[in-house]
């Protein structure tokens, strides 16, 4: 069965720097990765997701995030933070022809002026 | 195009009482999900439609817990009776037939046992 990690419960980070967020993934074969972000009082929106090709994806509000697949790693990323990007992100794992995904439990940004 | 909808947002209810969440999906969208997280803990998969069909119930976590989709549309899960552990955030999601890609999830309904 997959499973995700998130490593990082909680982020602080000040307004225009830069963000990562870790997740590691352990599934056998080639993984469907997803971030998911959930802003206070929203629903889960997806940032971005990698399914194959090119291992840097780009998404949306300025994310993006490289699958190391040596790492077993879907790392998001973002150069400049904006106050609107406190939110809860979770990562995902899903696989080929199976519609369950397998969320790790989520890192909580907060931005800081 | 309307989205993932789901009713009520917030439910309080007693220990041993019951409570039906609605979930109303994209039009359209013959797959429809639901997801729950208890407190502090990683959102879980409990069961899947495809259209009124369950293809997958492996994540229900007893049988307290009865999930509906009559007639393919809008979905139901109750909980009866319901328990402590029960409080969390459901989430509903649904999908177009053939895409496992293009997920949408709705606001989620949360759930306070007491």
């Amino acid at each position: 069965a997959q499973s995700v990690t998130q490593p990082d419960i909680h982020i602080t980070v000040s307004e225009g720097a830069s963000l990562e967020l870790r997740c590691n993934y352990s599934y056998g074969a080639t993984p469907y990765l997803f971030w998911y972000v959930q802003s206070p009082g929203q629903g889960l929106q997806l940032l971005l997701k990698y399914f194959s090709g090119d291992t840097l994806v780009q998404g949306i509000k300025g994310f993006e995030a490289e699958f190391k697949r040596s790492q077993s790693s879907f790392n998001l990323r973002k150069p400049s933070v904006h106050w609107s990007d406190a939110a809860e992100y979770f990562c995902a794992v899903g696989r080929y022809n199976d519609y369950k995904l397998s969320f790790g439990a989520g890192t909580t940004v907060t931005v800081r002026a | 195009e309307a989205g993932v909808t789901q009713f009520p947002s917030h439910s309080v209810i007693e220990k041993g009482q019951t409570v039906t969440l609605r979930c109303d999906p994209i039009s359209g969208h013959d797959n429809l999900y639901w997801y729950r997280r208890v407190m502090g803990k990683e959102i879980k998969f409990l069961l899947h439609f495809v259209k009124e069909s369950k293809q997958d119930e492996s994540g229900m976590p007893n049988n307290r817990f009865l999930a509906e989709r009559t007639g393919g549309t809008y979905s139901t899960l109750k909980v009866q009776p319901a328990e402590l552990e029960d409080s969390g955030v459901y989430f509903c999601a649904s999908s177009p037939f053939d895409s496992l890609n293009t997920i949408y999830f709705g606001e989620g309904s949360w759930l306070t046992v007491v």
